[in-house]
């Protein structure tokens, strides 16, 4: 919800090609997460990051990758060696509460992306 | 990580009938969350459960948390058409149930 901008809303790319998604918040929250759902789905942890300059695989990272340079920032890089990259890619954000795990998410609109 | 189990993966309901998804965890949670996604939309939090046994309500929806904190329910009463959507449980981990889909017939 608000505080968490994603862009763009929709993204088509030809296959082989790597596409990085956006992700901002102005939420001052420490962590944030990318999420991808496939139609009539859940949603699957790629990756998550508790602290700027860290960052974790999640349970589906192969083919992905991403940077936490800013606290605000958290882009996600789609590469061509992701399988079947078409989804809906969800970026979230929460406080980092360390040991009591996380804290709500604030879940940013998401990025529609499509491999032709 | 922890598996957090979902069921029913769908529920179809006449307006005005109750409604109940239930989410399972193979470990001990430190707490659960759940989540509401509208068609389209994305999720957005609805409600964090924290302390064993802990009952939640939020109008016409409760929540619960289990004495093992091990599993959890949302139960919707007297549904409405706005009620329509995939709702998600969530464990500490972040890792996400499947997801219940509820559609609602007027």
């Amino acid at each position: 919800d608000g505080g968490i901008t994603q862009s763009p809303k929709y993204l088509f790319r030809k296959e082989g090609q790597n596409v990085t998604l956006s992700c901002e918040q102005n939420l001052n929250h420490d962590a944030m997460y990318w999420y991808r759902q496939d139609p009539g789905q859940g949603l699957r942890l790629i990756y998550y990051s508790q602290i700027v300059n860290d960052f974790q695989k999640g349970d589906i990272a192969e083919g992905y990758s991403v940077s936490r340079e800013k606290k605000e920032s958290f882009p996600l890089t789609v590469t061509s060696a992701q399988k079947n990259p078409t989804a809906f890619y969800l970026c979230a954000s929460s406080i980092y509460t360390g040991g009591s795990g996380a804290d709500t998410q604030y879940f940013g609109p998401g990025t529609r992306l499509t491999v032709l | 990580g922890q598996q957090v189990m979902q069921i029913p993966q769908y529920q179809h309901v006449q307006e005005g009938e109750d409604f109940t998804t239930y989410c399972n965890s193979s470990t001990t949670l430190s707490n659960i969350q759940w989540y509401k996604q509208r068609p389209g939309g994305h999720p957005v939090f609805l409600i964090q459960l924290v302390k064993s046994g802990e009952v939640k309500k939020q109008k016409r929806l409760t929540f619960q948390f289990g004495e093992a904190k091990k599993n959890s329910s949302l139960h919707i009463t007297a549904t409405q058409t706005t009620d329509v959507g995939t709702y998600f449980c969530a464990g500490s981990d972040m890792r996400f149930g499947a997801g219940t889909r509820l559609t609602v017939k007027p």
